[in-house]
């Protein structure tokens, strides 16, 4: 099974700043998908991103972009330009072949205006 | 192109009883998947299905529990002698395709009270 370590429970970036959420996993498969998934309070699960493991390159969508070290298994979530609607819970999810998520304990991401 | 659907939102139940939850996938989904999450946790898988057939279960998943996905579209989770314990919300997600697990799209889900 993987494991998912999201280190830091409770995160508070100023509004317009840049805040960066960590993540590492460990994981025996060589092919796979990382995701970060956005829990608002009204917790419905939202994608914010997605990385390929076998691409070098880092994912960015908008104002989000990943550091994706494969080598070191991490995966952090760089939100740049922060917005009051980015306050939210935080999962980190590496998928593989097993087919399932293994979620973080995730990040709670306070806003402050 | 609709989401995935989840009923009831809520349910209020006494210990001892049966539930039964329902998800609708997105359609032509041929995955789909149930989470269990508590609060302050992140979901913790429960099972999966590929299409009609039942691929995966995992340990938490106890006798009590049992889910179907007749015709490859609907799913149903029932929990039988329903216990404290299973307080939890209930997530359904969806996704489309084959091999390494893909983007999973997830349901409002249905949060369960067990009194």
């Amino acid at each position: 099974a993987q494991t998912v370590t999201q280190s830091q429970p409770e995160m508070s970036v100023q509004e317009a700043e840049t805040v960066t959420l960590s993540c590492t996993y460990d994981t025996s498969e060589s092919d796979y998908y990382l995701f970060w998934y956005k829990q608002p309070p009204s917790r419905q699960m939202i994608l914010v991103i997605r990385q390929e493991a076998y691409k070098q390159q880092n994912a960015t969508e908008n104002r989000f972009s990943v550091n994706f070290q494969k080598a070191a298994k991490s995966f952090s979530l760089k939100i740049s330009d922060s917005q009051l609607g980015d306050a939210a819970m935080y999962f980190c999810a590496p998928g593989g072949a097993g087919n399932q998520f293994y979620f973080g304990t995730g990040t709670s991401l306070t806003v402050i205006p | 192109d609709t989401g995935v659907s989840q009923d009831p939102r809520h349910k209020i139940t006494k210990r001892g009883q049966n539930v039964t939850f329902r998800c609708d996938p997105i359609s032509e989904h041929n995955r789909l998947y149930w989470y269990r999450q508590t609060l302050g946790q992140g979901p913790e898988f429960l099972t999966y299905f590929q299409n009609e057939a039942q691929l995966e279960k995992s340990r938490l998943l106890s006798d009590r529990f049992s889910a179907e996905r007749p015709k490859g579209s609907f799913s149903t989770l029932e929990i039988q002698r329903t216990e404290q314990g299973d307080s939890a919300m209930y997530l359904c997600a969806s996704s489309l395709g084959f091999g390494v697990a893909k983007t999973q799209y997830f349901g409002p889900g249905t949060r369960l009270l067990v009194l």
